[in-house]
């Protein structure tokens, strides 16, 4: 099935500063890849997402970049703010399932003042 | 914004025993979900159902059940509970088949097996 990785489990940047997170997935009928924030002691909530037929897709200060070739995907956080720390996770959807996700193991940002 | 709830919100209970835990989602969304969270495995989906009476197994469903009872009504059953089912449990829904695939996610429930 599909696997997907989340390559830092945890990422400091200083407030203004840009913040990267980067997924990469197995399944290459995934087309739909969805990022989801957590605040200490929280449940989670959507951020962005992006399908397969973009390669880039931005909400306000938030980037997703696509590159199917090489299975990767990843968030851009611009500008980052106190706001912005909490654990982030992508996730992918396998084969067209139209609900199941795969979720990578998370990471923790922190934007240092 | 899709409201859902869990219950309880923390549970204690020892190696063997029977737990439930309860999800109520009030946006008519088809689909539901149960996932477990643990440190450096991130969400793991264990059943999820897209409709009442429906389930579906996930990825992680050893040693669980799940049931839905209604639209709005999904259940986690834990009936011989162990150590290693420890976790924080998250419920989730979403519309799948419209414009939106995303989730909803409740905020989550801690079992402590003992």
């Amino acid at each position: 099935g599909e696997k997907v990785e989340q390559h830092e489990s945890t990422l400091s940047v200083r407030e203004g500063d840009s913040a990267v997170i980067n997924c990469t997935y197995t399944d290459t009928a995934s087309s739909y890849f969805p990022w989801y924030k957590q605040e200490a002691g929280k449940g989670l909530h959507f951020v962005i997402d992006i399908r397969s037929n973009v390669d880039r897709k931005q909400s306000q200060r938030l980037i997703v970049l696509l590159d199917k070739k090489a299975k990767r995907f990843s968030l851009h956080i611009t500008a980052t703010q106190p706001e912005d720390s909490a654990i982030y996770f992508c996730a992918a959807n396998p084969n067209n399932a139209g609900a199941k996700l795969t979720f990578g193991g998370g990471t923790r940002l922190t934007v240092r003042p | 914004e899709a409201a859902v709830t869990q219950s309880p919100r923390n549970k204690v209970t020892v190696t063997g025993g029977n737990v439930t835990l309860s999800c109520r989602q009030t946006n008519s969304h088809n689909y539901m979900y149960w996932y477990r969270q643990d440190t450096g495995h991130g969400l793991r989906l264990i059943h999820y159902s897209y409709g009442a009476g429906n389930l579906q197994i996930g990825d992680v469903p050893d040693g669980y059940k799940a049931t839905r009872t209604t639209q709005e009504d999904f259940f986690l059953l834990l009936e011989l509970a162990s150590p290693s089912q420890t976790s924080l449990y998250f419920c989730a829904s979403s519309d799948v088949g419209g414009s939106q695939d995303t989730q909803y996610f409740g905020p989550g429930t801690r079992l402590l097996v003992l």
